[in-house]
């Protein structure tokens, strides 16, 4: 296993344009979570999903982002129009989440290297 | 909700010398805490994490960290420091249990290791 995959690593693209990012996660994880993170802060969360369930997108910075995981397997994190503002460094992580007598157990997430996006 | 507050953005240390990064966090629930470390041009690694059980923590290449419960501290620790532990450094916190799909990261702390 090779770990959590991103692609592109680096992306420039011009104000206005649509950018798409793609993650692959660690094969036996069933979670996958996007985060952002910005110069001089934290990672800060986006998205998850449960196999190919979104379950939490109310974090999502705007409309213009989306994000799909249409198997279970890769995911990809889409932002339309983009703006000089979502320039970032946008991160996947993924992790295996355990029922331990009916309570889901603590989830340790495993990053990749990230995708930074420059928007000019 | 959480949060995190790293009380240093940088912090310089001679080599061999101790270090301590500092982390608060602030929660109306039981939390699992997360320290994480990155390297220039790598992603974030998972240093060590307190679940439950004893309150010190301790990782593979030295680093230590203790939950305080009342004091809502989890400061990390290194009796030694290494040049290769040059790195930015983050605090993070979940919700125990059900609420713990989201990690809340502090700014982070770099630490510079000075030959």
């Amino acid at each position: 296993d090779t770990g959590v995959s991103q692609n592109p690593r680096h992306k420039i693209t011009k104000r206005g344009q649509n950018v798409t990012f793609r993650c692959d996660p660690i094969s036996e994880h069933n979670r996958l979570y996007w985060y952002r993170q910005t110069l001089g802060q934290g990672p800060e969360f986006l998205t998850y999903f449960q196999n190919e369930a979104q379950l939490e997108k109310s974090r999502l910075l705007s409309d213009r982002f989306s994000a799909e995981r249409p198997k279970g397997s890769f995911s990809t994190l889409e932002i339309q129009r983009t703006e000089q503002g979502d320039s970032a460094m946008y991160l996947c992580a993924s992790s295996l989440a355990r029922r331990q007598g009916g309570v889901s157990g603590a989830n340790v997430l495993t990053f990749g290297a990230g995708s930074r996006l420059t928007v000019l | 909700a959480q949060s995190v507050t790293q009380l240093d953005s940088q912090v310089p240390v001679f080599e061999e010398a101790p270090v301590e990064l500092r982390c608060n966090y602030s929660s109306s629930v039981s939390v699992y805490l997360f320290w994480y470390v990155q390297y220039p041009n790598q992603g974030l690694q998972l240093l060590l994490k307190y679940l439950s059980g004893s309150t010190l923590v301790e990782s593979i290449n030295g680093f230590e960290a203790e939950f305080n419960k009342s004091q809502t501290s989890f400061h990390l620790r290194k009796p030694s420091v290494h040049i290769s532990d040059t790195a930015e450094y983050f605090c993070a916190v979940s919700r125990s249990g059900a609420g713990s799909y989201q990690l809340t990261f502090g700014k982070g702390t770099k630490l510079s290791v000075i030959p």
